[in-house]
């Protein structure tokens, strides 16, 4: 059965610092792994994926790798900034339709 | 193009009524995912749905709860008779393949109090 850890489950920076944010994985046979980002109250906006075959994604300030052998992903976020705080979440594709997802990680950025 | 709709946002429901939950898949999806949020939870997998088959329902509890996605309309999550411990938020999702391209999008959320 697919566990997904995220460590630590809450974090607070001041703005202007790099940050990496952390999910672990307990089954290497997965499809891909989404990282997503939910604001209190919100639904769920996707930011990264990767999928399986891939070592790591960009976007903008967003970097996102994979390492299946070690059950590991991370997703680095640049120059943060306040209005990155929300809770990240990171999210593994089991059996090609559902997603497993972890606790997620709840990010502060302060000014 | 339109994102994954849910309605209704908000749901209060006594204890031993019904709530319906709809959700409308993106344009050109024809698979919808439901998932629940308890609070101080992660999301769970619910169900997995394609236009008039349930394709997964491992995530269901085995009463009360069931889904449904019709050729035409919206999909539907059925809670019967329901129970302070349903109290949570029902996030729909919907892809337009399976497989390793499948991305998922996730609509707002439908949050159910039972009073």
């Amino acid at each position: 059965k697919q566990e997904v850890t995220q460590i630590p489950a809450a974090l607070s920076v001041p703005e202007g610092e790099n940050l990496v944010l952390n999910c672990s994985f307990t089954d290497s046979a997965i499809y891909n792994l989404q990282w997503f980002r939910q604001d209190p109250g919100k639904g769920l906006t996707s930011l990264l994926l990767i999928q399986s075959s891939q070592r790591e994604q960009t976007s903008g300030r967003l970097n996102a790798s994979l390492d299946k052998s070690s059950g590991r992903s991370t997703l680095y976020i640049a120059a943060s900034q306040p209005g990155d705080s929300a809770t990240y979440l990171c999210a593994i594709l089991q059996g090609a339709q559902k997603l497993v997802f972890g606790q997620g990680t709840r990010l502060t950025i302060n000014p | 193009n339109a994102g994954v709709m849910q309605n209704p946002r908000h749901l209060v429901r006594r204890r031993g009524q019904e709530a319906r939950l709809r959700c409308s898949p993106m344009k050109g999806h024809s698979h919808v995912y439901w998932y629940r949020q308890l609070p101080e939870e992660g999301l769970k997998f619910m169900v997995y749905l394609q236009k008039e088959n349930i394709i997964d329902e491992s995530g269901m509890p085995k009463e009360r709860f069931s889904a449904e996605f019709p050729k035409e309309g919206p999909s539907i999550l059925r809670i019967q008779q329901v129970v302070r411990g349903d109290s949570a938020a029902y996030f729909c999702a919907s892809s337009p393949v399976q497989g390793s391209y499948n991305e998922q999008f996730f609509g707002p959320g439908t949050r159910l109090t039972v009073l």
